[in-house]
């Protein structure tokens, strides 16, 4: 099983569209987790941290549920901008480490 | 701020010829990490340093070695290229505030070609 697994799309949804991403991780013991989105031929970019409570920054909101070992990204309103792959990001246990899912691609038509 | 700087842009290598990949950060950050990004496999961690004077092996070491030179500084060197080794390169660095200690921040990577 992949220490990190998400849907690899991919996702093609019209302007103003809502989206949700998910992704499921396997080692118990994280404490941290992000998404990340990286766009074509770029460098990934933090877009968010994800915590126990859920949270929200505009239109994303992400939550996590440790029982079930499951992260969501929702994107409301999709924009043309939103177009990217967005990467799954767990804590690789107690270590300073990072596991990277192998992303979902996302396409917002105009 | 620059954030994470990385040089070159862009590599074209011969089989078994060496280099050294740059990267440096101007956040102050602790720890620095090597990650190295193929079609379908995701970003892999090839050598990571917690903090100045210490390195460690991550996922796919083999072929590679680092000098973490200061606090600021953390290189990648390549002995004897494979064609295996073509792929992007990205350097990160982390470990910031206590609320995303564990976020880390990209360079805008190598491409790097073995033939």
């Amino acid at each position: 099983r992949k220490e990190v697994e998400q849907d690899p799309g991919p996702f093609n949804v019209p302007e103003g569209a809502t989206v949700a991403f998910n992704c499921t991780y396997s080692n118990s013991a994280s404490q941290s987790f992000f998404w990340y989105r990286q766009d074509c031929r770029k460098e990934p970019k933090l877009l968010m941290s994800v915590y126990s409570s859920g949270n929200e920054d505009g239109r994303f909101t992400a939550q996590l549920n440790r029982a079930s070992q499951y992260i969501s990204l929702l994107i409301r309103d999709s924009k043309l901008s939103d177009s990217a792959t967005y990467l799954c990001v767990v804590q690789k246990g107690s270590a300073r480490q990072l596991t990277f899912g192998s992303g979902t691609q996302l396409t917002v038509l105009p | 701020n620059a954030g994470v700087t990385q040089t070159p842009k862009f590599q074209v290598l011969k089989t078994g010829q060496s280099m050294t990949l740059q990267c440096a950060q101007d956040m102050n950050h602790n720890s620095m990490y090597w990650y190295r990004q193929d079609p379908g496999m995701g970003l892999r961690l090839i050598y990571y340093s917690a903090s100045e004077g210490t390195t460690d092996k991550g996922e796919v070491p083999n072929g590679y070695n680092v000098s973490r030179l200061n606090k600021r500084e953390f290189s990648l060197r390549l002995e004897s290229a494979a064609p295996s080794q073509t792929s992007v390169y990205f350097c990160a660095s982390g470990g910031s505030s206590a609320a995303d200690v564990y976020a880390q921040y990209f360079g805008p990577g190598t491409r790097l070609t073995v033939t």
